[in-house]
């Protein structure tokens, strides 16, 4: 199956705008999906298609794609933000695929 | 507001049989498929499969030959069983509602899964 590459970690200063990305070739014609997931905790969906937001996630978290890559904006990343971001599709083969994750640290 | 909640051994041996279950609490089955994945210590999410209200399944063709997942409505909950387990399948595992969703303006689908379920530690020893 087709991967969905993502940065491993990303960083952000409190407060400041961070983008977290996600690249793969479906993604061209299937809508990504983004999830948050603290540790030891379920997923949390904060983004579905069509870059919608689930009642209860902040304005913050915004996402939009371009071509192949899916991006998960936090705009005034708070400490709670911190956590691993999975983004999610399907491939050409209708196979299931999480992306690899980003851990991300507001510093 | 729809919730999940999952239980099963969280300790098994090597060649037996994996077995969980999720109740449905605050919605139907109705017009969604209801998931399993789980999440190895340490990595990303793996899809296991899925079955709906009539109890139509789809499964990982990696985990096909040893899963099971059923459904029982009167109950509200579905459940999976994997047998023949080996260390490779320890893992945190979750169950959730999947959401399928066709645009048709673009001609794009589009999947999400929400609610999980709490999670549960499945420890294989050999």
């Amino acid at each position: 199956s087709s991967e969905l590459t993502q940065d491993p970690a990303v960083s952000v200063a409190l407060g400041q705008t961070v983008r977290i990305t996600c690249q793969g070739d479906n993604l061209r014609t299937y809508y990504p999906t983004w999830f948050q997931q603290k540790a030891g905790q379920a997923p949390i969906l904060v983004i579905y298609p069509k870059n919608k937001r689930p009642s209860g996630i902040p304005a913050r978290f915004s996402g939009s794609s371009s071509g192949n890559t899916a991006s998960l904006t936090i705009t005034g990343a708070q400490a709670e933000d911190e956590a691993d971001y999975f983004c999610y599709s399907r491939d050409s083969s209708d196979n299931r695929v999480f992306g690899t994750g980003t851990k991300l640290s507001v510093l | 507001q729809v919730q999940l909640q999952q239980w099963g051994a969280g300790l098994l041996r090597a060649s037996e049989t994996l077995s969980l279950s999720c109740a449905l609490k605050g919605g139907s089955f109705s017009g969604n498929y209801w998931s399993w994945f789980r999440q190895p210590p340490g990595r990303g999410l793996e899809w296991i499969g899925e079955i709906d209200q009539s109890g139509t399944t789809n499964y990982s063709p990696s985990l096909k030959s040893r899963l099971d997942i059923s459904i029982d409505t009167s109950k509200m909950q579905f459940s999976l069983k994997l047998t023949s387990v080996t260390a490779a399948d320890t893992a945190m595992y979750f169950c959730a509602r999947s959401v399928t969703y066709y645009d048709m303006s673009t001609t794009m689908w589009g999947e999400w899964f929400d609610p999980w379920g709490q999670g549960t530690l499945v420890i294989v020893s050999s």
